[in-house]
């Protein structure tokens, strides 16, 4: 399985900021996808992000406030932006191995907005 | 749509009893089903997978999954639990149209000495 850092580990932000969120892998992968654990809940897809192509977003995100790059096969970032305090979360990114359905998780960025 | 249901909570086992906490799923094909571990403050680690074939799979930490279609199920099973297994686990299945992994809501265990 891929090796999976993610950047920052954890940040205290003031509302109306914005943060971005690194991921890097240490082996080329196609499919990465970006998470959100609220506190206390399960993880929900934030949007799937393939390299050369636009981000795809699930219902409820937009690209204006998690804006996504995917610039190579070993990185991506997320953006939140313009923050408010119920984007406090986890926010974690995973990427595809054998197949898309197969998933393995970074370790995740613990945001709190202030 | 497919949906993870994980009944329990939060469960609260002995160190060295058995464990079992239940997963069921709703999805018309066969689904590809999995099982992760969410430790304090780190992220996810995959336990174990189900794609096909045994329905009786193992996976790491001596931890072990049964599907069982008939009843829509997928629970995670250990013999003997361990204090270091106190952390959130997610059951989670792949597919339909959408092919996307849901998760469950999670169940968090805690093991007491």
């Amino acid at each position: 399985s891929a090796v999976i850092s993610q950047k920052p580990s954890r940040d205290i932000c003031q509302r109306g900021t914005s943060l971005t969120i690194q991921c890097q892998v240490d082996s080329q992968v196609t499919m990465m996808f970006w998470y959100r654990q609220q506190p206390g809940q399960s993880l929900t897809l934030i949007a799937t992000a393939n390299q050369g192509s636009e981000a795809t977003y699930e219902s409820g995100f937009v690209i204006d406030k998690f804006p996504i790059s995917r610039p190579n096969l070993t990185f991506s970032t997320l953006t939140v932006s313009n923050m408010s305090p119920e984007d406090s979360s986890i926010y974690l990114c995973s990427v595809a191995g054998q197949g898309a359905y197969e998933q393995y998780f970074g370790p995740g960025t613990r945001l709190t907005v202030t | 749509a497919q949906s993870v249901t994980q009944p329990d909570i939060h469960i609260t086992v002995s160190e060295g009893a058995s464990l079992e906490l239940r997963c069921n799923y709703s999805y018309g094909a066969t689904p590809y089903l999995f099982w992760y571990v969410q430790s304090p403050g780190q992220g996810l680690q995959l336990l174990l997978k189900y794609f096909s074939g045994d329905t009786l799979v193992q996976g790491i930490k001596g931890f072990e999954a049964e599907f069982k279609r008939s009843q829509s199920s997928f629970n995670l099973r250990k013999p003997s639990v361990h204090w270091s297994d106190a952390a959130e686990y997610f059951c989670a299945v792949f597919g339909g149209t959408a092919s996307k992994l849901t998760f469950g809501t999670g169940t968090r265990l805690q093991v007491t000495l």
